[in-house]
């Protein structure tokens, strides 16, 4: 079974100052992990994937995430917040052995960036 | 726009009704998901398509539900006899596999109000 957990379910920063949203994944394969965001009233958008290429994967909007097989985490991290950026972010796992490729979402982190 | 579609965006019933969403998927897509989120929490899978055969389903998925693809392109989910406990977004995804990397493009979701 594979499972994701956000370890915060609320962060805030200022505007201008790193971001950062914490992940770990529970998996018996290599997953592919995705991180989404979605800002209220919106659907869920796609920032960025990881599929066993390359461990720092960027994604839109200059964000980026590691993945660390030893920890088990799959953080997403941004050099300095916009107002724009506030919204509910999901790190989400799926098994690519699996035929169905269902995504398993974490409970999501909600980014709150102060002007 | 060449997005997922989802219709209605919002659906307010009593009790005991029947509601029927729908989800038009981008086209070229063969893969249609059904996912639910509760407020505060991660979208959860409910059932997939892959063109028109329905090939797995979530234990979420009671048999109050039932999800079609008639023909391999749009596709529908009722509910039967709703429950307060229904109250929820339902989000419509579709992908196209390509290789083992299953990005699955969201619709906007039906927020579901079962009073």
């Amino acid at each position: 079974a594979q499972s994701v957990t956000q370890l915060d379910s609320h962060v805030s920063v200022s505007e201008g100052t790193p971001v950062l949203l914490r992940c770990n994944y529970s998996s018996s394969y290599s997953p592919s992990l995705f991180w989404y965001v979605q800002h209220p009233n919106k659907g869920l958008q796609l920032l960025l994937k990881y599929t066993s290429a390359a461990t720092l994967v960027k994604g839109i909007n200059g964000f980026e995430a590691e993945f660390k097989k030893s920890e088990t985490s799959f953080h997403l991290t941004k050099p300095s917040a916009h107002m724009s950026d506030a919204a509910e972010y999901f790190c989400v796992v799926s098994d690519p052995n699996n035929a169905g490729n269902m995504l398993t979402f974490g409970g999501g982190t909600r980014l709150m960036v102060k002007p | 726009d060449t997005g997922v579609s989802q219709d209605p965006r919002h659906k307010i019933t009593k009790r005991g009704q029947n509601v029927t969403f729908r989800c038009d998927p981008i086209s070229e897509h063969n893969r249609l998901y059904w996912y639910r989120q509760t407020l505060g929490q991660g979208p959860e899978f409910l059932t997939y398509f892959q063109n028109e055969a329905q090939l797995e389903k979530s234990r979420l998925l009671s048999d109050r539900f039932s999800a079609e693809r008639p023909k391999g392109s749009f596709s529908t989910l009722e509910i039967q006899r709703t429950e307060q406990g229904d109250s929820a977004m339902y989000l419509c995804a579709s992908s196209f596999r390509q290789g083992v990397v299953n990005e699955q493009f969201f619709g906007p979701g039906t927020r579901l109000t079962v009073l």
